[in-house]
């Protein structure tokens, strides 16, 4: 059971670049989302999704844009990547509101 | 507005001595708490899941209590391997709300 999981766990990109975050999950759970950890800030969600073609934002969504299509898949686009985008990203899923999450292993992105 | 804080944001514990870490919240309607550790370079892992005041809950050398407006992790006896950050977070209406963490070292 290969539970949540992120691709690719390793990226740098330059200033305006474009790319997406991969994140997967066989675990048939409906509610996604993606946050981000930096030193000192915990982890902030930026988007989050509660089924397929349900949408919503969370604290940071600026810069970022998601979409699931299906219930395994919640991709994050980074439109144009900002060095204040640095920072790890958690992809993380759940059955239904009020359980416990599972993250990914997170991507570490680096913008120069 | 839904908010979560961790205390003390460091804690260092030689290898037997028990301690509690803090974790203060506000959040209009308690759905859930959660206890995480993150261990370096790793995702968070679940530890557990708190509904009501009063509730406890047990995992090795880990206890979890919760108030109606904080929640405890004591930890008795720890050994070297708990060392780890632990994250707390609350359920507000669909989002997990995260706290900012503690940062447990334990030296033998």
């Amino acid at each position: 059971n290969a539970g949540v999981t992120q691709t690719p766990k390793f990226q740098v990109l330059k200033t305006g670049q474009s790319m997406t975050l991969q994140c997967a999950q066989d675990m048939n759970h409906e509610y996604m989302s993606w946050y981000r950890q930096d030193p000192g800030m915990g982890l902030r969600l930026i988007h989050y999704s509660v089924g397929a073609g349900i949408t919503d934002q969370g604290e940071v969504p600026n810069g970022y844009n998601v979409s699931r299509s299906t219930t395994e898949d919640f991709p994050l686009r980074l439109l144009s990547a900002a060095p204040s985008q640095t920072s790890v990203y958690f992809c993380a899923s759940r059955h239904v509101m009020n359980t416990e999450a599972f993250f990914g292993q997170g991507t570490r992105l680096t913008v120069v | 507005e839904d908010q979560v804080t961790q205390s003390p944001e460091a804690l260092r514990l030689q290898e037997g001595e028990s301690s509690s870490l803090n974790c203060s919240y506000t959040v209009s309607g308690l759905r859930g708490l959660f206890w995480y550790r993150q261990d370096p370079g790793k995702g968070p892992e679940f530890l557990f899941t708190l509904y009501s005041a009063g509730e406890e809950k047990e995992k090795e050398r880990l206890k979890a209590t919760l108030t109606k407006k904080e929640s405890f992790l004591h930890i008795t006896a720890p050994k070297p391997e708990d060392s780890a950050t632990y994250l707390c977070a609350v359920q507000a209406p669909e989002k997990l709300v995260f706290g900012k963490g503690t940062k447990l070292t334990v030296n033998p």
